[in-house]
């Protein structure tokens, strides 16, 4: 079966600095989407970045990458220039064919 | 992006008693849809995946016959909760995809549901 894993239940980061969030998933699969979704006090699911198994290109979605490591099965997110407005709560998910399965999530904190 | 809308967004229902979750894409066909359970400030645990015309593919450890599952249409999913308990209570979200595993999933508001 499938597992995601965030290990980082908390993270706190300063408004304009750079903050990274890890992801590690576990599969017997080799075509899969990993996604990144944001989840704000409104509890509305957002897709932040997403990433195919097959594309060895890190994803960028403006102020927001991926380090994605298929060997070390590794998904990690950078947000730059972090703003007020990303905190939330941040979760790493796998896409599979009859499958989108979240992890823990990583509360993060903005500092202004 | 596309809008699924997910109704009601709170009920509270009596123990014992049956109670109906809609999803609803609105500007799409959505192939598959996914129904999850999320605890306060926990993940979402998905429940089951149904996709149209189809039976619903259950969770390890989701009953089948308190967590009803029907996609009856491309743009319509319902969660019917039946025999609640209290210990039922819980945030309830859909979530629905127009393509393959690659397709951005959308997301309704979520359902409040509490058993008294």
């Amino acid at each position: 079966a499938q597992t995601v894993t965030q290990s980082q239940p908390e993270m706190s980061v300063q408004e304009a600095e750079t903050v990274t969030l890890s992801c590690t998933y576990d599969t017997s699969e080799s075509d899969y989407y990993l996604f990144w979704y944001k989840q704000p006090p409104s509890r509305q699911m957002i897709l932040v970045i997403r990433q195919e198994a097959y594309k060895q290109q890190n994803a960028t979605e403006n102020r927001f990458s991926v380090n994605f490591q298929k060997a070390a099965k590794s998904f990690s997110l950078k947000i730059s220039d972090s703003q007020l407005g990303d905190a939330a709560m941040y979760f790493c998910a796998y896409g599979a064919t009859n499958k989108l399965i979240f992890g823990t999530g990583t509360l993060l904190a903005v500092q202004p | 992006g596309a809008v699924v809308s997910q109704h009601p967004s709170w009920v509270i229902c009596k123990s014992g008693t049956s109670v109906k979750i809609e999803c609803r894409s609105l500007d799409f066909q959505a192939t598959t849809m996914f129904w999850y359970r999320q605890f306060p400030k926990q993940s979402l645990m998905l429940m089951a995946t149904s996709n149209e015309g189809s039976k619903a593919t259950y969770e390890q450890g989701v009953e089948k016959d308190k967590f009803l599952i029907n996609h009856a249409s491309l743009t319509l999913s319902t969660l019917t909760v039946t025999s609640a308990h209290p210990e039922d209570s819980s945030f309830y979200i859909c979530s629905a995809r127009g393509g393959g595993r690659g397709t951005e999933a959308f997301f309704g508001q979520g359902t409040r549901l509490t058993v008294v």
